[in-house]
């Protein structure tokens, strides 16, 4: 399958800090990326959608100026948790869609984000 | 009604055993059939890929959908310790973003 890539794998800052996580699609070219967090054995939450060169869609509930989303290129999204604060310590995992080809519209994950606020 | 449901499990079956793992969606627009496995604090991993109707084998692991029940089943053949993991299915219509099922906690016990 296709690689999605995430950095760092895992953080630990302290409360009102802003913490940048980076997600890249390494073999693919990915037009759609998404950010969702998990809790302990609780399912995927979806937090936002992103396009590549346009303004992420965020899910309800999620404040959009507390997590910043950003889809640079093709190949890179990144999300920025700002002033984070002990409740938004969560697993935070990006996807990728691919487009067009022979695998088309299949969406592959990263490895996930512990993010560990004190 | 939610769009896909999932039994959360825990489901745990002996070693050797043939599993079987069911969704059922309300959308009969949802073309896009997928199964992943999550082990724990990790990303879930694309399993099986599945477009429109039918079954599709991939070694131990077979998917099938029947869009006229709205149901989607992943079977594992001899399961192994190592299978015990959270299976989710998604799915979703050309063109939007996929649904994911809860998820069902499997363990095979040796």
């Amino acid at each position: 399958g296709a690689v999605v890539s995430q950095h760092p794998s895992r953080v630990i800052c302290k409360s009102g800090t802003s913490v940048k996580i980076e997600c890249r699609s390494l073999d693919f070219q990915a037009t759609t990326m998404f950010w969702y967090r998990q809790f302990p054995k609780q399912s995927l939450m979806l937090m936002a959608t992103s396009n590549e060169g346009s303004k992420a869609t965020y899910e309800q509930g999620v404040e959009k100026d507390k997590f910043l989303i950003n889809h640079a290129s093709l190949t890179l999204s990144t999300l920025t948790v700002t002033s984070a604060h002990p409740e938004d310590s969560s697993f935070y995992i990006c996807s990728a869609r691919t487009s067009g080809g022979s695998r088309d519209n299949e969406q592959f994950f990263g490895p996930g984000t512990r993010l560990t606020v004190l | 009604q939610k769009e896909v449901e999932q039994d959360p499990g825990p489901l745990s079956v002996p070693e050797g055993a043939i599993v079987s793992l069911n969704c059922t969606y309300s959308n009969s627009a949802f073309q896009y059939f997928m199964w992943y496995r999550q082990y724990s604090r990790k990303g879930p991993e694309l399993l099986m890929y599945t477009y429109s109707s039918g079954n599709k084998e991939d070694g131990r692991f077979t998917a099938q959908v029947d869009k006229s029940s709205k149901y989607i089943s992943l079977f594992i053949r001899d399961s192994q310790p190592s299978d015990s993991a959270t299976y989710l299915c998604a799915m979703g219509p050309p063109g939007q973003n996929f649904v994911f099922g809860p998820g069902t906690r499997l363990s095979v016990l040796p």
